[in-house]
């Protein structure tokens, strides 16, 4: 089976940094995936990571260690629209297990 | 594009009644998942499909079926709603990937269950 352990809420003040961490215990991994859910509308895909190290895209950046099941998502200059659910998700055999999320609330 | 479409966005049961939503996509993806999400948690796999005629078990199958008769098409049915079913229902599609690559899931807006 599959289990991926974060936090459950992160509060941070806008401009700053946070990031968000993600456990997993899984058999059959190809990577660790990051979304995020606005107030219960659609998940959005953010980023990828299939090999150990750093993926950046803007603000946001993610890191995997392969060897330590962990991986954490970075968000930098933080705003107010940050203000959202994110979830780790590990990418198996043609399918993606989720985390329960990790609520973010960005204060002025 | 209108990416990946469900419908009914909200519906509300009797127990026992039975449904089923719809979901469809316009972007020729191979595969496509449902998954339900409870309040402050997370996505939960309930079935999914690797390409059309073909269906697998997710975590929680329990008390769903679905079929995939077409590639742009993937139905979720409840043949005797519970309360326990109650929940918010999203519907998503990706293209085959490889090996290393990423399993990018566009979701559909999510269909609002209620079961009384």
């Amino acid at each position: 089976g599959q289990s991926l352990e974060q936090p459950s809420e992160v509060t941070a003040v806008e401009g700053a940094i946070v990031q968000i961490n993600c456990t997993y215990q899984t058999s059959g991994f190809y990577g660790l995936s990051w979304y995020q859910q606005h107030d219960g509308g659609a998940p959005t895909f953010l980023s990828y990571n299939a090999l150990d190290g750093l993926e950046e895209t803007g603000r946001f950046s993610s890191f995997l260690s392969r060897s330590d099941s962990y991986g954490y998502l970075l968000l930098q200059e933080l705003q107010m629209k940050d203000s959202a659910s994110y979830f780790c998700a590990v990418r198996g055999a043609g399918k993606s297990t989720f985390g329960d999320g990790t609520t973010l609330t960005v204060k002025p | 594009n209108a990416g990946v479409t469900q419908t009914p966005k909200f519906r509300v049961l009797k127990t026992g009644q039975s449904m089923t939503l719809l979901c469809a996509q316009d972007m020729n993806h191979e595969y496509m998942y449902w998954y339900r999400q409870d309040p402050g948690m997370g996505l939960r796999l309930i079935h999914y499909s690797v390409g059309e005629g073909t269906t697998a078990k997710g975590e929680v199958p329990d008390g769903y079926n679905v079929s995939r008769l077409k590639k742009q098409n993937f139905l979720l049915g409840l043949e005797s709603a519970a309360p326990s079913q109650t929940s918010v229902y999203f519907c998503a599609s990706s293209y085959r990937h490889s090996i290393s690559g990423a399993n990018v899931l566009t979701f559909g807006a999510g269909s609002r269950l209620t079961v009384l």
